[in-house]
């Protein structure tokens, strides 16, 4: 099993669309979370952290659910913009000091007009 | 410009090859990393370091090694490139809180290895 899984897709949503991404993780001691959005051919870049208690971004939602072990990413009203591939990122705790940082594969989103 | 910088952009190259990808950066960020991303896996850690005299090796360092020549400078080499090397590879910094924080990412460098 992954460490950090997620639905490759893709998405084809049309405008104004809401569209919802999971992504599971296997470690339980994850202490961090993050979602990161890549465009075609591009690096990847930080679309916002995920805290505990939920947290929301204009048209972007993102919850966790420890319990469960999943996070989760909300986009409302979805713009052609948003196309892009959004990818899970999830920090294990390390008691050695080291780096564990793990990206999902990505979930693709396609809208279309 | 952009603020995380990799030479070249694109290579084309044979197997057997020696190939240095270079990343320089103007965050001043002591931590830096270097991934490759292959289709359907995501990004994957080859190598990092979080000051100029340490050197860790990541989740796929065989093959690759890497030199840090100075706080702005990671440099990725591939000694004997082999076809399965053939990815998109990306330099990352961050700061000291790098393990809760945001990553900082190159443009990325398209290496193929015929």
């Amino acid at each position: 099993r992954k460490e950090v899984e997620q639905d490759p897709g893709p998405f084809n949503v049309p405008e104004g669309a809401t569209v919802a991404f999971n992504c599971t993780y296997s470690n339980s001691a994850s202490q961090s979370f993050f979602w990161y959005r890549q465009d075609c051919r591009k690096e990847p870049k930080l679309l916002m952290s995920v805290y505990s208690s939920g947290n929301e971004d204009g048209r972007f939602t993102a919850q966790l659910n420890r319990a469960s072990q999943y996070i989760s990413l909300l986009i409302r009203d979805s713009k052609l913009s948003d196309s892009a591939t959004y990818l899970c990122v999830v920090n294990p705790l390390d008691y050695t000091g080291g780096f564990k940082t793990i990206f999902g594969a990505g979930t693709r989103l396609f809208v279309k007009a | 410009d952009a603020d995380v910088t990799q030479t070249p952009r694109n290579r084309i190259t044979k197997t057997g090859k020696r190939i240095m990808l270079e990343c320089s950066q103007t965050k001043g960020h002591d931590r830096m990393y270097w991934y490759r991303q292959d289709p359907g896996l995501g990004l994957r850690l080859i190598y990092y370091s979080f000051d100029v005299k340490d050197i860790n090796k990541g989740e796929i360092s065989d093959g690759y090694s890497v030199s840090r020549q100075a706080q702005a400078k990671f440099s990725l080499s591939l000694e004997s490139a082999i076809p399965n090397q053939t990815a998109l590879y990306f330099c990352a910094t961050s700061d000291l809180a790098g393990d809760t924080g945001e990553l900082f990412f190159g443009e990325g460098s398209r290496l193929t290895v015929l």
